[in-house]
């Protein structure tokens, strides 16, 4: 069965040092997408980074970068030098192909890390 | 501004009414989605639609009914045969292959 786990329901850091927030995948796919979405108190999602499972290098995006570890299917998000807005919800999430007029990309959520930033 | 827009942000539901929620992008994306968010919960799938005039169930369909007439709205009805509506309700949307899904602002339902 497709899942995504993270076993971190909260964590603290303090500002300005890095940051990992777990996740870890499961599916039999072999053609995947893994994202990361924030979460801020007023409840939209903001889209943070995204590794396909053909990648081969590990996705960055800004202060973000995703550690891609295939064959122990992990996808962790680093957060480098944390910054007070970065508190927040955290998701990970895996999307998935099917036969229906090409990718569906339905996504598939872990239950989320709340991360809370130190001044 | 591009974006998706989900209306209203708050809304109350009687017991045994029908409610719709809105939810408007001007993104031309093709596929659109909605999820549900309980509290301290991932996003689980209600529906989604990838083309005008076509909708597929998602995880959690029962008790809620969609409709795409138009590419840029896809309207969610959370029927009285939804036994627990209370949460949050995010929609979605995609424009294709592997770029992510943007959301809306989200709209909270409540039971009166």
């Amino acid at each position: 069965a497709q899942k995504i786990t993270q076993t971190q329901p909260g964590m603290f850091v303090q500002e300005k040092e890095a940051v990992t927030l777990d996740c870890t995948y499961d599916t039999s796919d072999q053609s995947y997408g893994l994202f990361w979405y924030k979460q801020p108190s007023s409840g939209e999602m903001i889209f943070l980074i995204y590794q396909g499972s053909y990648d081969e290098q590990n996705a960055t995006e800004g202060r973000y970068s995703l550690n891609f570890q295939k064959a122990r299917k992990s996808a962790n998000l680093v957060i480098s030098a944390s910054q007070l807005g970065d508190s927040a919800m955290y998701f990970c999430a895996m999307s998935l192909r099917e036969n229906y007029g090409g990718a569906t990309n339905k996504l598939i959520f872990g239950t989320g890390t709340l991360l809370a930033v130190q001044p | 501004d591009g974006g998706i827009t989900q209306s209203p942000k708050y809304l109350f539901r009687k017991e045994g009414q029908n409610v719709t929620l809105s939810c408007e992008q001007n993104l031309n994306h093709d596929a659109m989605y909605w999820y549900r968010q309980d509290p301290g919960q991932g996003l689980r799938l209600i529906y989604y639609s990838q083309i005008v005039n076509d909708f597929q169930k998602g995880d959690i369909a029962e008790g809620y009914s969609v409709s795409r007439e138009k590419k840029e709205s896809f309207p969610l009805t959370v029927t009285s045969a939804q036994k627990n509506p209370t949460a949050f309700y995010l929609c979605a949307s995609r424009w294709s292959g592997v770029q992510p899904q943007h959301f809306g602002d989200g709209t909270r339902l409540s039971i009166l």
